[in-house]
C-alpha cells in the first residue's frame, strides 16, 4: 500500500496561534482519519471524515477534505503547549479486499509557551 | 470513543524466546482488529488483519510464522512474536474498529518491545 504524505514535517509555533498540517494521498478513500501520538505513546482518534463530506469541526479542530486533489488538511485554532505531539492522517481505501488503515509520515506539532 | 488496552506496554525478552501482546476491546465487540508496527520517528506500517474466528490476513512481506496472529473472541486479539531477535525490537500498536468498515478505528497503547 502507498502511504500519504503530511507536511510540514515539522511545526513550531508559538503558544495560542494557528497550526495548520496537511496530508496527501494516492488512492480512493472510504475516508481519512486524524489521529495524535505523543512521544512513545498509542494513537489519540480527532477526527474521521468520509469522502462525501468536505469539512468536519470538533472543538478546536477543522479538518477538511478535498478528494479532487487527494488532500487533507488540519487545523488547530489557538493552541496550546499541550497540542505538543505528532499528527497522522491515515486513510482507508475504498477498493475490495484491502482493510485497515495506510497511515501518512506524519507531523511532528511543537507549541512553544 | 472507544477504549482499546495493550498489554504489555513494555516489555524485554532475550533472543529467541518469544512475546505475547494482548489487545483487547474494553467497551465494544471488535469483529476486525489490526497490527501496526512503528520504527521509531516513522509511521505506522500495517501487519496484518485480525478477524474473529479465521486466519489473520498478513501484509506483503509480514512473516506469518513469525507474528503469529490469535483473533479468538469479539474483544481480544494476540500478537506472538516468535524466535525474537533484536531486528524485531520495535513499537507494535494494535487498533479495533466498533463497526465495519467506513467507521473509526480505535488504538491501544502500543507495547515497546526491545530484544537484547
Amino acid at each position: 500500500s502507498q502511504q500519504g504524505e503530511e507536511d510540514p514535517q515539522a511545526l513550531s509555533i508559538q503558544e495560542g496561534e494557528n497550526a495548520t498540517m496537511n496530508c496527501s494521498y494516492k488512492t480512493s478513500i472510504n475516508n481519512l482519519q486524524w489521529y495524535r501520538q505523543n512521544s512513545g505513546r498509542g494513537l489519540v482518534h480527532l477526527i474521521l471524515i468520509r469522502s462525501n463530506e468536505r469539512e468536519k469541526h470538533s472543538g478546536r479542530l477543522r479538518v477538511t477534505l478535498d478528494t479532487s486533489k487527494k488532500s487533507s488538511s488540519l487545523l488547530i485554532t489557538a493552541s496550546r503547549a499541550a497540542d505538543t505531539a505528532s499528527y497522522f492522517c491515515a486513510t482507508e481505501y475504498s477498493g475490495g479486499g484491502a482493510d485497515g488503515l495506510t497511515f501518512g509520515k506524519g507531523t511532528h506539532l511543537i507549541i512553544q509557551p | 470513543g472507544a477504549v482499546v488496552s495493550q498489554h504489555p506496554s513494555r516489555v524485554i525478552c532475550k533472543s529467541g524466546t518469544s512475546v505475547k501482546i494482548e489487545c483487547r476491546s474494553l467497551d465494544f465487540q471488535a469483529t476486525t482488529m489490526f497490527w501496526y508496527r512503528q520504527f521509531p520517528k516513522q509511521s505506522l506500517m500495517l501487519m496484518a488483519t485480525s478477524n474473529e474466528g479465521s486466519k489473520a490476513t498478513y501484509e506483503q512481506g509480514v512473516e506469518k510464522d513469525k507474528f503469529l496472529i490469535n483473533h479468538a473472541s469479539l474483544t481480544l486479539s494476540t500478537l506472538t512474536v516468535t524466535s525474537a531477535h533484536p531486528e524485531d525490537s520495535s513499537f507494535y500498536i494494535c487498533s479495533a474498529r466498533e463497526g465495519g468498515r467506513n467507521t473509526e478505528a480505535f488504538f491501544g497503547q502500543g507495547t515497546r518491545l526491545t530484544v537484547v
